[in-house]
């Protein structure tokens, strides 16, 4: 079963606006992690916030987590064409040890 | 450093054959993991590890087989295809414990007819 759930589906935006994905969770974790995932391609590892953090910056990248409703958010700030791709969060339980729990992703195109 | 590498990048089956795709990482990581990719969806963890000789079933674990010899290595064996199996497999490898990212490796196209 699938630990997130991920909020929007799809989010088609323009390039200079922020685009906002949040993530919904059901058990107690250890951190929760965005990945970025271009067409046909890998993940790739975007940001890891960890249980007792509320908030995370990286870049243009800014993460928040309640742990008190189970949820995290993922905003990209000043949107580039090359943002085009999926986002997934993945949670990491508390009773997993390294194993991690992905949502369904939100595929975020940005139109130039 | 390579990170994690995967082959075959594209495989077609027929119902029936075995076949076993294989992961390599030169990082050093203790712990390496095997997920499926189907459209449209998040990824589901068939099977993992957490050292050599150490394997454990993930979610989706029926008609995969693995073992763990090698820290570096960590082959996905499909015993008999099936059209169900049609999906992309992604290896990942990351370091044991709390807080550490996961990295993937390129993808592995499996078609089964």
């Amino acid at each position: 079963s699938q630990q997130g759930e991920e909020d929007p589906q799809a989010l088609s935006i323009q390039e200079g606006e922020n685009a906002t994905m949040n993530c919904s969770y059901k058990t107690s974790i250890n951190n929760l992690q965005w990945y970025r995932q271009n067409s046909g391609r890998g993940l790739v590892h975007l940001i890891l916030i960890r249980s007792n953090e509320r908030e995370k910056h990286s870049g243009r990248l800014r993460v928040t987590l309640d742990t008190s409703k189970k949820s995290s958010s993922l905003l990209i700030t000043a949107s580039r064409a090359a943002d085009t791709a999926s986002y997934f969060c993945a949670t990491d339980a508390e009773t997993s040890g390294s194993r991690l729990t992905f949502g369904e992703g939100t595929q975020l195109t940005v139109n130039p | 450093n390579a990170g994690v590498t995967q082959t075959p990048k594209f495989q077609v089956l027929k119902t029936g054959q075995s076949m076993t795709l294989q992961c390599a990482q030169d990082m050093n990581h203790e712990y390496m993991s095997w997920y499926r990719q189907d459209p449209g969806m998040g990824l589901r963890l068939i099977h993992y590890s957490v050292g050599a000789g150490i394997t454990d079933q993930g979610e989706v674990p029926n008609g995969y087989n693995v073992s763990r010899s090698t820290t570096e290595d960590f082959p996905l064996r499909l015993l008999s295809a099936a059209p169900s199996q049609t999906s992309v497999y992604f290896c990942a490898s990351s370091r044991s414990g709390d807080d550490y990212e996961q990295y993937f490796g390129p993808g592995t196209r499996l078609t089964v007819t």
